[in-house]
């Protein structure tokens, strides 16, 4: 168990739809990330907050957006959503320079 | 951006067989992370590397990280079906806390 939870686990929709992806990191983490996986593209950072700022962005497209709370929990806004969409999305907290990142279990979005 | 390149990117072998795959890059990397991803699960660290030429050793894993540090191997020693997973290579560039992932090399190890 890493400690990060991600609600929900699956999530079907249809494309044109919104849905918002939730993520507790472990306690004492500040730092959140989300990543995108598929097939064919791997694992893709997305966007990094630290202490409910955004610290770094990755591949993320204008459709989606993120925020963390004051109670450092964040969640992954995804908009306009369209068929290539579907993946596992996971979220991760800790990390630092050379700290590992502890990862959570995911969800996995399938857009029909 | 780097782009870390894995191969194989597909590896079936028998239990108690040896194996190395391996994570190249064209850049040079401040360090660099092996993670294991199961089924339904998220990546889980095994090891980070900082140092040109480092070696580590984890059980039956060993990891090495390049002289230039550009390039890294991960070898099992007599695979077990509990290595059975995707290993992915992770690396941060100077100073930052973005992580780049390698597309992974999945294995299956056959009892």
């Amino acid at each position: 168990d890493s400690g990060v939870t991600q609600t929900p686990k699956h999530l079907i929709t249809a494309t044109g739809q919104r849905v918002t992806l939730r993520c507790s990191p472990r306690s004492g983490d500040l730092s959140v990330y989300w990543y995108q996986q598929s097939l064919d593209q791997g694992l893709q950072f997305l966007i990094q907050y630290y202490n409910g700022e955004e610290r770094a962005k990755g591949n993320i497209l204008e459709r989606f957006s993120a925020q963390q709370f004051p109670d450092l929990h964040s969640e992954l806004n995804l908009s306009s959503l369209e068929l290539g969409d579907s993946a596992l999305y996971f979220c991760a907290s800790g990390g630092g320079l050379l700290g590992p990142q502890h990862f959570g279990d995911g969800t996995r979005l399938s857009i029909l | 951006t780097q782009l870390l390149e894995q191969s194989p990117q597909f590896l079936s072998i028998q239990e108690g067989e040896n194996l190395t795959v391996y994570c190249n890059s064209s850049s040079v990397f401040s360090s660099l992370q092996w993670y294991r991803q199961e089924p339904g699960e998220g990546p889980v660290l095994l090891v980070t590397v900082v140092t040109g030429g480092e070696v580590k050793k984890l059980k039956r894993l060993t990891f090495q990280f390049g002289d230039a540090r550009k390039d890294s191997s991960l070898h099992i020693t007599a695979a077990q079906p509990g290595d059975t997973g995707l290993y992915l290579c992770a690396a941060g560039g100077a100073g930052s806390y973005q992580l780049t992932f390698g597309k992974g090399t999945k294995l299956s190890v056959i009892p």
